[in-house]
């Protein structure tokens, strides 16, 4: 069975910090997205990775396929920032996805 | 920008109705997913869509659920029997195939709030 497992849970910053939520995830999964899902609900894809590095404005994201671990990076934090972020993982050609529990970043003032 | 739209954005209904929830995915898109959110759990796969058959579904999505593109526009999730603990936030999402869009970015809609009371 396919597994991803997210760290902090939650996480309180103060504005301007750079932060970094992390998972990690089973044999089996080939590539992972990282989603943002906004206080009212909605879900925006942020990124979708099977090697290396992404970056998109103050995101980046990483992978690491040896360790079977990914990090999700924002600099310069913002309030705005305030969302929770999922790692899922994709496993075959099918798209089967498996989804992390989600990390809550709230950024304060 | 091309979005996912899904309707209806919230539906009550009672224990033991059928429920049909609508999804129109980005027109290009052939991969489409639907998902659940139990109010204060994880997002959870339901099944993933491709060349008009289910390509993955998981424990969750038992006989009481189906899905369908029945005009090629529209994405269905059927539930026939709802129970109590069907009750959650249903989404659909899209993507296009790797080898014509490598961003490998997924749509999502906005979301039907499903109440069984």
């Amino acid at each position: 069975k396919n597994e991803v497992e997210q760290s902090p849970q939650n996480l309180t910053a103060q504005e301007g910090e750079f932060i970094t939520i992390n998972c990690s995830y089973s044999v089996g999964i080939s590539a992972l997205h990282w989603l943002q899902q906004h206080p009212g609900g909605g879900i925006v894809s942020l990124f979708m990775l099977s090697s290396g590095k992404k970056k998109h404005g103050r995101l980046i994201a990483t992978i690491n396929i040896q360790e079977k671990h990914s990090s999700l990076h924002i600099t310069a934090s913002h309030p705005r920032d305030s969302a929770v972020y999922i790692c899922v993982g994709l496993s075959g050609s099918a798209r089967q996805l498996t989804f992390g529990s989600g990390t809550q970043l709230t950024v304060l003032p | 920008e091309p979005e996912v739209t899904q309707t209806p954005s919230h539906q009550v209904t009672q224990m033991g109705q059928e429920v049909i929830l609508r999804c129109v995915p980005i027109s290009n898109h052939l991969y489409f997913y639907w998902y659940r959110q139990i109010l204060g759990q994880k997002v959870e796969f339901l099944v993933s869509f491709y060349n008009n058959e289910i390509s993955e579904k998981s424990e969750i999505f038992d006989d009481q659920f189906s899905v369908e593109r029945p005009d090629g526009s529209n994405f269905t999730l059927k539930i026939r029997s709802t129970k109590l603990e069907d009750s959650a936030m249903y989404f659909c999402a899209s993507d296009a195939p790797w080898e014509l869009e490598n961003t490998g970015e997924l749509f999502f809609g906005e979301g039907s709030r499903l109440t069984v009371l």
